[in-house]
C-alpha cells in the first residue's frame, strides 16, 4: 500500500535561519507531488507542484522554493526564513494522470521566532 | 484561476442532528470536487468525493450533492457524532494536467452532546 512521510512533525526556526522539509511516498511509482501550507485557522494554500522528477512549478511567488531529486521525493526549502513563514506545511501525492483526490501527508508546524 | 467559497465558517449542531456545508466554484471546466476533514494537528483527509458526471452520492451517513449548472457543491452529515467535530474542507480541479486542487476556507464543525 502507499504511505507518505512528512518530517519533522515540529519545527522552530529563528528569522533568517535556512529550512529543509522533506517528504517521500511509497509504494508508488511517479506521482504528482504538492507542497499546501496552512496558516492559523486558514485555508490551504498551493506552494509547489511536481508532476515528475526535477519539474517544479510554483504557485506563488515567496521566500520559498521546492525540489524533487528523486521520483518519490519532495523537498520545501528557504535559503532565509522570514515571521511570516511560520505555519504548517502539508505534503500530498496523487497517482499521476489519475483524476483522484490527494492523500495528505501529517504536516509539519513551523514557527519562526 | 479557479476560485472556491465555502460557507458556513463555524457551524454547531446537536448531536444527531444533520450538518450541511456548501461551496461555490467559479471554473465551469472544474470537474471534480473532493471533501477533506481535518482532525486538530493532523493533516486533511478524503472522506468523499464526486465527478462532473454524477450528481448525488452517498457513504453511510455522508452525501455530496453537486449542481454544476449552478456551480455549487454541498456536504451533508447526518445523524452527527461527537467524532464528527472537525475542520471540513471543499475542493475542486480540473480532470487534465497536474489536477490542482483549490480548497475553499473550511468550516469549522462542532457537535454538541
Amino acid at each position: 500500500s502507499q504511505t507518505i512521510h512528512q518530517w519533522p512533525a515540529t519545527l522552530v526556526q529563528p528569522v533568517g535561519s535556512p529550512l529543509s522539509l522533506e517528504c517521500t511516498v511509497e509504494g508508488t511509482s511517479n506521482p504528482n507531488l504538492y507542497w499546501y501550507r496552512q496558516a492559523a485557522g486558514r485555508g490551504l494554500q498551493l506552494l509547489f507542484y511536481s508532476v515528475g522528477i526535477g519539474q517544479i512549478s510554483s504557485e506563488v511567488p515567496q521566500n520559498l522554493s521546492a525540489s524533487r531529486p528523486q521520483d518519490r521525493q519532495f523537498i520545501l526549502s528557504s535559503k532565509k526564513l522570514l515571521l511570516s513563514d511560520s505555519g504548517f506545511y502539508l505534503c500530498a501525492w496523487k497517482p499521476g494522470g489519475a483524476r483522484n483526490g490527494y492523500t495528505f501527508g501529517s504536516g509539519t508546524r513551523l514557527t519562526v521566532v | 484561476g479557479e476560485n472556491v467559497e465555502q460557507h458556513p465558517s463555524t457551524l454547531s449542531v446537536q448531536e444527531g442532528d444533520s450538518a450541511v456545508i456548501k461551496c461555490t466554484y467559479s471554473d465551469s471546466a472544474s470537474n471534480y470536487f473532493p471533501w477533506y476533514k481535518q482532525e486538530l494537528g493532523k493533516g486533511p483527509q478524503l472522506i468523499i468525493d464526486i465527478r462532473s458526471n454524477v450528481g448525488e452520492k452517498k457513504d453511510q451517513r455522508i452525501a455530496v450533492t453537486l449542481n454544476k449548472t449552478a456551480k455549487h457543491f454541498s456536504l451533508h452529515i447526518t445523524e452527527t457524532q461527537p467524532e464528527d467535530s472537525a475542520v471540513y474542507f471543499c475542493a475542486a480541479s480540473r480532470g487534465e494536467g497536474a489536477q490542482k486542487l483549490v480548497f475553499g476556507q473550511g468550516t469549522r464543525l462542532t457537535i454538541n452532546p
